[in-house]
C-alpha cells in the first residue's frame, strides 16, 4: 500500500500569510493527488484534484503543485474562513490512501 | 444540485451486521463511480470501498475486506454498504462520495456507526 506522509500535523498562521502543506507518497503516484478541506462538523470538500487542478467554486488563493512523490497545497493569503483540517489523498492505485491531516488555525 | 444522503447507521453490538444506504440525486447516478469513506471520532479519513458505475470493478480496504460488501442499485439511485462481523474499530462516521471528474467531488453529510456492547 502507498503511504502518504503529510506535514505539518498542525499549523498556526496569521490572516494574509502564505501557507504551505506538504504530502509525500511512499512511491510514485504520478499526479493522482487530491486535496480536501474539512471544517469542524462538516463533510470534506474537494479543493484540488490531480495535483494542480482547482475544483469549481474554490477560491483562487488555493493552489496545488507537485508530481511523482512530493506535493504541496498552498494558500496564498490566509483568510479566517480557511481554518480547517486539510487532507491529501492518493488515487493512483488501490487502496486509495489519505494523509493524516493538517490542522490549520489562526494565530 | 448534487445531493448524497446516507442512512442506516446506529448502535450495534460487536459481531453483528448493519447495512448503510446512500441515496443520490441531482445527477445521473448510473454514470459515476461511488465510494465509502469513514472517519473514526477525532481521527483522519480512511477510504473503505469503491464501486464503478456498472458494478464491474469493486475495491476494498484491507481492514474491511471479507466483512464489508459495497453494492449499488442504479434504478434506485442508491449505494449500499453491507457490514458484517462488526468490530469496535469500525466505529466511525461513514461518508459516501462520488467519483466524478475527480475522486470525492461530492460528499454526503455522513452517517454514524457505533459498535459497542
Amino acid at each position: 500500500d502507498i503511504q502518504m506522509t503529510q506535514s505539518p500535523s498542525f499549523l498556526s498562521a496569521s490572516v494574509g500569510d502564505r501557507v504551505t502543506i506538504n504530502c509525500k507518497a511512499s512511491q510514485n503516484i504520478n499526479r493522482y493527488l487530491n486535496w480536501y478541506q474539512q471544517k469542524l462538523g462538516e463533510a470534506p470538500k474537494l479543493l484540488i484534484y490531480n495535483a494542480n487542478s482547482l475544483q469549481t467554486g474554490i477560491p483562487s488563493r488555493f493552489s496545488g503543485s507537485g508530481s511523482g512523490t512530493d506535493f504541496t497545497l498552498t494558500i496564498s493569503s490566509l483568510q479566517p474562513e480557511d481554518v480547517a483540517t486539510y487532507f491529501c489523498l492518493q488515487h493512483n492505485s488501490w487502496p486509495n490512501t489519505f494523509g493524516a491531516g493538517t490542522k490549520l488555525e489562526l494565530k | 444540485e448534487v445531493q448524497l444522503v446516507e442512512s442506516g447507521g446506529g448502535l450495534v453490538q460487536p459481531g453483528r451486521s448493519l447495512k448503510l444506504s446512500c441515496l443520490a440525486s441531482g445527477f445521473t447516478f448510473s454514470n459515476y463511480g461511488m465510494n465509502w469513506i469513514r472517519q473514526a471520532p477525532g481521527k483522519g479519513l480512511e477510504w473503505v470501498a469503491s464501486i464503478s458505475s456498472s458494478s464491474s470493478y469493486i475495491y476494498y480496504a484491507d481492514t474491511v475486506k471479507g466483512r464489508f460488501t459495497i453494492s449499488r442499485d442504479n434504478a434506485k439511485n442508491t449505494l449500499y454498504l453491507q457490514m458484517t462481523s462488526l468490530r469496535s474499530e469500525d466505529t466511525a462516521l461513514y461518508y459516501c462520495a462520488r467519483r466524478g471528474a475527480a475522486m470525492g467531488d461530492y460528499w454526503g453529510q455522513g452517517v454514524m456507526v457505533t459498535v459497542s456492547s
